[in-house]
Order: structure tokens, then sequence, then C-alpha cells
């Protein structure tokens, strides 16, 4: 069964950065899509980034444009978040979640990483 | 940008009754639409993808349908663990994917 776990979350403060790391189990990573989709406290779901598997097409959302920067290790079997210039509006649960494509649902999901920021 | 509205914000069902969720997109996104289960504390899990297929080990009484614009989820017989929140995903026109905002079923 595949699993996706996250790490790197943590509290910083304003302005500051953080790197987030999802490891996956299996064989066969390199293949699907990966997306970042976070979760503010009491709120609903929004999707962030996208990276497919070997294409190396990247997707952001407008909100994070320009301050994230997603990434993939396939040999490592990761997918990486590189988050600068932090907000306090950035503070979420971050998901990683797997899609076969980039055109399909996001199947297999991470337990995620909470990103609290913060003065 | 695609609006994914979801209604109602929250639905109170009594166990063993039928729960019946709504799901509207501003714009057609064909059947690539899916629904994700969330409980507290837990991350979201795929019940529904491509509008109406259920995902692995999703029980044969949740099912979806639509098409275009207008879709459902369903739920034959409320069972204790089908008490969360619901999400619907559009996944046609990206990006940016979109969420509806939520569905809650409680109990009643």
């Amino acid at each position: 069964e595949v699993q996706l776990v996250e790490s790197g979350g943590g509290l910083v403060k304003p302005g500051g950065s953080l790197r987030l790391s999802c490891v996956a189990s299996g064989s066969t990573f390199s293949t699907y899509s990966m997306t970042w989709v976070r979760q503010a406290p009491g709120r609903g779901l929004e999707w962030v980034s996208s990276i497919s598997g070997t294409t190396g097409y990247i997707y952001y959302a407008d909100s994070v444009k320009g301050r994230f920067t997603i990434s993939r290790e396939n040999a490592m079997n990761s997918v990486y978040l590189q988050m600068n210039s932090l907000r306090a509006e950035d503070t979420a649960v971050y998901y990683c979640a797997r899609g076969y494509t980039l055109r399909d649902a996001f199947d297999i999901w991470g337990q995620g990483t909470m990103v609290t920021v913060s003065s | 940008e695609i609006v994914m509205t979801q209604s109602p914000a929250t639905l109170s069902v009594s166990p063993g009754e039928r729960a019946t969720l709504s799901c509207r997109a501003s714009q057609s996104v064909r059947t690539n639409l899916a629904w994700y289960q969330q409980k507290p504390g837990q991350a979201p899990r795929l019940l529904i993808y491509g509008a109406s297929t259920r995902a692995t080990g999703v029980p044969a009484r949740v099912s979806g349908s639509g098409s275009g614009t207008e879709f459902t989820l369903t739920i034959s017989s409320l069972q204790s663990e089908d008490f969360a929140v619901y999400y619907c995903q559009q996944y046609y026109n990206w990006p940016p994917y979109t969420f509806g905002q939520g569905t809650k079923v409680e109990i009643k």
C-alpha cells in the first residue's frame, strides 16, 4: 500500500522560510504527478502547487506564485515545497497528494504537516 | 477559475437514512469531478472520481452522479463512519484545481 509522509512543518515568523518534504513508499513514484494542498484552521481545502511525473510541468496557485517552489527528486521518492516570504495567511496544514497524471483526481494523501506563521 | 459550490453547508441525518449532497460548477467540468471525505484530524480520502467511479475500498452505499455542472453524492444508508465533511473538486480546467467549500454530514 502506497503511503505519503510529510515533514518539515513548524512555527516560523512572518517573512521567514520553511521547506516541506513528502516521501512516498513504492517503486513507481516517478510516474505520478504530485500536489500540495493546504487547509487553514477550520477552513476548506485549497490547492497550492502541482508537479508532473517526468515531464517537468509545474503549476502554482496565484496566492503562492513567486514565493513557493515545488520540486521533486524521483530517486528519493520525494517531493518538496520550499516556502519563502511566509505570511500569516499561509498558516495551514499542508498535505501532499498523488495523482496518476495532472488530469486525475488525488487518490493518495499524506497525513499532513502543520505550518504556523506567527510573530 | 471554475467555482465549485456545495449545498447544503450542513446536513443532519439519522443513521440508516439516505444523504444527498450537491455540488455545482460555475462552468462545465464534464465528468472530471471527484468527491473526498474528511474526518476530524484526518487527511481527505478519495471516494469518487470521474463523477461516478468509486475509489478502491469505498462501499457500494456511496455513489456519485452527474455531469457538466450538476453533481450529486449519495450515501444510501448512513453508517456511523460516514459522519464527516465531504468536498467536491474539479480537475477539468486547471490550474487552479478547485474545491467546493464542503458539506458537513452530522448526526441528527
